[in-house]
């Protein structure tokens, strides 16, 4: 059964902190994603990578930074955490065969920043 | 990037009766659609999905409409049942970008 498993599910952090949310697939994608979801707003892309090391800003990025040093790990930091990034973040592998395809999520990760 | 938008943010249906789930998307290059069902606590999941080769596709008790001229796409589920209240997302692709969503609707089931 395909697995994307974010490792915290709930985090409580104060302003300032650095926050470092993990990701990990067993599916051997190439492609993988983190959006942040709030209410009315949808699923917005913050970051993206389609191959080890590489990465891409999406349409949020300001205030985040990733890393993939690992094809199937996919970390998501916040350099400084602020209110405003308290929100539930969705990490997402694809398969890159084809280029398109479904996304395989995670559960997620609520973050709430004091 | 391009949005997805959907005409409705929250639909109730009678339990049996078919439900219509609808999204407008504004990128004309865009050839893959997908719709997602999220229930409370959990992350997305997938239910079906369309290229922009066709127009329709089934599956078990869902069917998808796509209508590129006028850029509009819906969800169709059959036979309502409780289990399927949640809130859908549609989605959207151009190429090997990656997907762009809409605000979800949310699918209240009344029994």
């Amino acid at each position: 059964d395909v697995k994307v498993t974010q490792s915290s599910r709930y985090l409580v952090k104060r302003t300032g902190e650095k926050v470092f949310l993990e990701c990990v697939q067993d599916m051997d994608h190439e492609n993988m994603f983190w959006y942040r979801q709030d209410p009315g707003l949808g699923l917005r892309l913050i970051y993206f990578s389609y191959d080890v090391k590489m990465k891409e800003k999406g349409d949020i990025p300001e205030g985040y930074s990733v890393s993939r040093e690992k094809k199937e790990r996919f970390s998501l930091i916040l350099e400084s955490a602020s209110t405003n990034q308290t929100s539930m973040y969705l990490c997402a592998s694809r398969d890159s065969g084809t280029g398109v395809g479904e996304l395989f999520f995670g559960e997620g990760s609520r973050l709430t920043v004091l | 990037g391009e949005s997805v938008g959907l005409h409705l943010p929250t639909l109730s249906v009678q339990e049996g009766d078919n439900s219509i789930i609808n999204c407008a998307y504004s990128n004309s290059a865009s050839d893959y659609f997908i719709w997602y069902k999220q229930e409370s606590g959990k992350g997305p999941q997938f239910i079906i999905d369309i290229r922009s080769n066709m127009d329709k596709r089934q599956g078990q008790r869902v069917t998808v409409l796509l209508n590129k001229t006028v850029k509009h796409l819906s969800l169709q589920i059959a036979a309502t049942q409780p289990g399927d209240s949640a809130v859908y997302f549609c989605a959207e692709s151009s190429g090997n970008t990656p997907l762009v969503f809409g605000k979800g609707t949310r699918l209240s089931v009344i029994a």
